[in-house]
């Protein structure tokens, strides 16, 4: 099973400021890798797959980097519907895992 | 627009079965693999079993191996989990969800709002 490693845990950020994500792989999975959205009481959304697209109506100030082991996912300017759970996800194999997730906290 | 309703959760002993289904509507449900997640109380996402558009490849996390079965019934656009020897540490919410356009795998575009499982005696 390939393990996915996320930090921090959570990140404190204050409105307009950079947040900056990473997951790393246990293993190689090129770029089969994919982040998601999670608000409180709401299923999550596909924010980014393959590493770097954007999903479909997400903005441009998210953005996704990395293959190989080192992913990152980048918000450029944190809005205040920004603040959530974030995972990253590989699906490098036919047994999809997932991180454990970074809470997106107001600073 | 996409739309997936899950259904069939509820309260449950331990070693007792349940099913569960998800009603996909539009989009051509018969062309898309579908997986089921889950999401324990306070907890992160846990990846339970996946299906192939036309039924002939699943897979399985080993946690849910042997005790839960996924299936689908294309001409009711419906997806099912069936889930047998239930276990206290099965409760959690269970989210189907539709995989991206492209050859699998690949990951989850859509998902449903999910179905809450308790498992307690």
């Amino acid at each position: 099973e390939i393990v996915m490693t996320q930090s921090p845990a959570t990140l404190s950020v204050s409105p307009g400021e950079r947040a900056t994500l990473s997951c790393r792989a246990s293993q190689s999975i090129s770029t089969n890798l994919a982040w998601y959205q999670q608000k409180p009481g709401q299923a999550p959304g596909l924010l980014i797959y393959d590493a770097s697209t954007r999903a479909t109506g997400i903005p441009a100030r998210f953005s996704g980097s990395g293959s190989g082991t080192e992913f990152t996912l980048t918000i450029s300017s944190l809005q205040s519907e920004d603040f959530a759970v974030y995972y990253c996800q590989q699906y490098n194999n036919w047994l999809w895992t997932f991180g454990q997730g970074t809470k997106v906290e107001i600073k | 627009q996409v739309h997936l309703v899950e259904s069939g959760g509820g309260v449950v002993q331990p070693g007792g079965s349940l099913k569960l289904s998800c009603a996909a509507s539009g989009f051509t449900f018969n062309i898309y693999g579908m997986h089921w997640v889950r999401q324990a109380p306070g907890k992160g996402l846990e990846w339970v079993a996946y299906i192939q558009y036309d039924g002939n490849i699943k897979s399985y996390a080993d946690s849910v191996k042997g005790r839960f079965t996924i299936s689908r019934d294309n001409s009711k656009n419906t997806l099912y989990l069936q889930m047998n020897s239930l276990r206290v540490e099965d409760t959690a919410v269970y989210y189907c969800a539709k995989v991206v356009n492209g050859t699998p795998p690949r990951p989850f575009e859509y998902w449903g709002q999910g179905t809450l499982v308790t498992v307690s005696s």
